[in-house]
């Protein structure tokens, strides 16, 4: 079975701050691709990045990064010098080689304060 | 260019009554999706469409719920005979293909209350 886990359900932190979002997966597929997803108040889902499985190279784009370790299962996000426009809930996502739907996360609410 | 829209952006029915959401997917875009929000479920796959390929409904919650897409593009979720628990945000997507994984956009939801 495939699994999405993000144990932080809310986070509160002040602009500058950095912060690390926890994305944890579980499949038994050995090819598989990995997403993250942002949903601001609007509501509208919006896209950020995705990760083959084969492709542990860590990732930097702006102030946002991620570590990809296959070791621990863990995708996790970090944005640096967070602002209050970053203030959103943050989906992680699976998918299988395979498969067609993506396997979301719970979701981590972010609220950046000024 | 324009993104997936979906219609109506809000709708509210009384339990029993049968509902239609529309989503218009990104042009040229091959592959559709639709996923339910909800606070007790979080996200959840409902329904996948491949061009003319049979749609993979494996996520489909009850035989209420079924879907159409016409002409490759534009579809359609109807769900008959609403319950309560049918309310939620209801997210249709698209993305270029569905055999690689490429990202699915996503439209801006229909908030389905049931009364």
């Amino acid at each position: 079975a495939q699994k999405v886990t993000q144990a932080q359900t809310e986070i509160s932190v002040v602009e500058k701050e950095d912060v690390t979002l926890d994305c944890v997966y579980e499949t038994r597929d050995t090819t598989y691709y990995l997403f993250w997803y942002k949903q601001p108040p609007s509501g509208e889902l919006v896209f950020l990045i995705r990760r083959n499985s084969f492709d542990e190279q860590n990732e930097i784009s702006g102030r946002y990064s991620w570590n990809f370790q296959k070791s621990t299962s863990s995708f996790n996000f970090t944005i640096t010098a967070s602002q209050v426009v970053d203030s959103a809930v943050y989906f992680c996502a699976l998918r299988s080689q395979a498969g067609t739907a993506l396997i979301f996360g719970k979701g981590t609410t972010l609220s950046v304060s000024s | 260019g324009a993104g997936v829209s979906q219609s109506p952006s809000n709708k509210v029915t009384e339990k029993g009554k049968d509902v239609e959401l529309r989503c218009d997917p990104i042009s040229g875009h091959t592959a559709l999706y639709w996923y339910r929000q909800s606070l007790g479920q979080g996200l959840e796959f409902l329904i996948y469409f491949q061009g003319n390929s049979a749609p993979d409904k494996s996520g489909l919650p009850s035989d209420r719920f079924s879907a159409e897409r016409t002409g490759g593009s534009v579809s359609t979720l109807t769900i008959q005979r609403t319950q309560q628990e049918d309310s939620a945000v209801y997210l249709c997507a698209s993305s270029l293909a569905g055999g690689e994984p490429y990202e699915q956009y996503f439209g801006p939801g229909t908030r389905l209350t049931v009364t």
